[in-house]
């Protein structure tokens, strides 16, 4: 079965760090483009940050940009966000998704990220 | 505020046809192609439409798209209760060197 599953959710204070994992099977992992996407509370959905089949190629939001970085393991199958900087503005659900034609066709079920003193 | 500007919320009794409009610039929609993605509450969102009017396999036919100049649309006809969700557009924008998503637009069938 073709599944993403992200891990490493949690409660962080403000400044403080999460590193994010999306497990991906079914698949060749190798070959697609990954992304995460968030959606705070009540909002709407944001793109965070992609990465390419060649590990070079990253790009972020502007709101991330600096804070975060993305990246992927081929061996593991594995994609990663290290979240450092937090603010009470990431407070989201963090969903990986898989890029193929464009468009977003796999996504896991998403890891909650809240920020909070 | 999201550079692509989607009505916050449509409504339609089952049976009717729908759309919601997607509007953006140059930079994006202008350059790019749109996506579609469908948000039913507590599920990962799902991919509705790639290149502006393909659909994925296992989408019914009922969900159409089309993009003009700056702006998209998505057409639901036929509408059904479980059609209830929030719908994004999304597309690639230069300028940002980033992907955006429409401020989505919740579909309530009456």
């Amino acid at each position: 079965e073709v599944q993403l599953v992200e891990s490493g959710g949690g409660l962080v204070k403000p400044g403080g760090s999460l590193r994010l994992s999306c497990a991906a099977s079914g698949f060749t992992f190798s070959t697609y483009i990954f992304n995460w996407v968030r959606q705070a509370p009540g909002k709407g959905l944001e793109w965070v940050s992609s990465i390419g089949t060649l590990i070079r190629n990253t790009y972020y939001a502007h709101s991330v940009k600096g804070r975060f970085i993305i990246s992927r393991d081929n061996a593991k199958n594995s994609l990663y966000l290290q979240m450092n900087s937090l603010i009470a503005e990431d407070t989201a659900i963090y969903y990986c998704a898989r890029q193929d034609e464009e468009g977003f066709d796999i996504w896991g079920p998403g890891t909650m990220v809240s920020v909070s003193s | 505020q999201s550079v692509l500007t989607q009505p916050p919320s449509a409504s339609g009794t089952p049976g009717q046809r729908v759309t919601i409009s997607c509007s953006g610039s140059s930079p994006n929609i202008g350059s790019h192609n749109v996506c579609w993605y469908q948000h039913l509450p507590g599920a990962s969102p799902k991919l509705l439409l790639y290149r502006n009017d393909q659909r994925p396999s296992g989408v019914p036919d009922r969900f159409s798209g089309s993009k003009s100049g700056t702006s998209a649309s998505l057409a639901i006809s036929g509408l059904r209760s479980e059609d209830e969700a929030d719908y994004y557009c999304a597309a690639w924008d230069d300028s940002l060197s980033g992907r955006l998503f429409g401020g989505g637009t919740k579909l309530t069938v009456l």
